[in-house]
């Protein structure tokens, strides 16, 4: 089956700064990669999502970026605010089911 | 906007005790997960479901089991809680190969 990577397990940022979170993936099958962000005391919640024939998407201070050949995706995202604390998942998948997340990254922007 | 609803947010129970998780989507998706979220291991997949009355094994479905009478709903149960299964449970719904959407989620104790 697939297996997820994620890196790191924390980072902490000054506010304003730029956030990356990279994650790499084993099953060259896989074709769909969204990312997740949970706030405390909820569900994930999809903030952003790529598939296998776009090599970047961005959608306002968040972009993901995917290399097929390297089998790695990440998240960035610019201009941080306090708001951006959380927990943020990166996932993997042939379609969109049966998603394989990574183990998380905490985040933490720094006022 | 697309709804999951996990009725129960916190449970305490004790061991042998049945649990029932429920579950409720209001968006017609075919497709309904449950996951189980514990620090350092991301989610993990216990069963999902394809259509009413099918489910399939996720990667962890021992000691769980689920029932999906009808679309919309899809239950989870412990037919004999241990400690071991204390975690946060997340339910998902999702409509073919399109994004998975997540409930606010359970936290079970079990003492």
């Amino acid at each position: 089956g697939e297996n997820v990577e994620q890196h790191p397990s924390t980072l902490s940022v000054q506010e304003g700064d730029s956030a990356v979170i990279k994650c790499t993936y084993s099953d060259s099958a896989s074709n769909y990669f969204p990312w997740y962000k949970q706030e405390l005391g909820k569900g994930p919640q999809l903030i952003i999502d790529i598939r296998s024939n776009v090599g970047e998407k961005k959608d306002q201070r968040i972009a993901v970026t995917l290399n097929k050949t390297a089998k790695h995706f990440s998240l960035h995202i610019t201009e941080t605010q306090p708001e951006d604390s959380a927990v943020y998942f990166c996932a993997a998948s042939y379609g969109a089911n049966n998603l394989f997340f990574g183990t998380g990254t905490r985040l933490t922007v720094i006022p | 906007d697309v709804k999951v609803t996990q009725s129960s947010r916190y449970l305490v129970k004790r061991t042998g005790e049945k649990v029932f998780l429920e579950c409720v989507q209001d968006m017609d998706h075919e497709n309904m997960f449950w996951y189980r979220q514990d620090p350092g291991l991301g989610l993990r997949l216990i069963y999902f479901s394809y259509d009413v009355k099918m489910k399939e094994k996720g990667d962890i479905p021992e000691g769980y089991s689920v029932s999906r009478e009808k679309k919309e709903r899809f239950s989870l149960i412990l037919e004999s809680a241990s400690t071991n299964q204390t975690s946060m449970y997340l339910c998902a719904s999702s409509l073919g190969e399109n994004t998975i959407y997540f409930g606010e989620g359970s936290w079970l104790t079990v003492v």
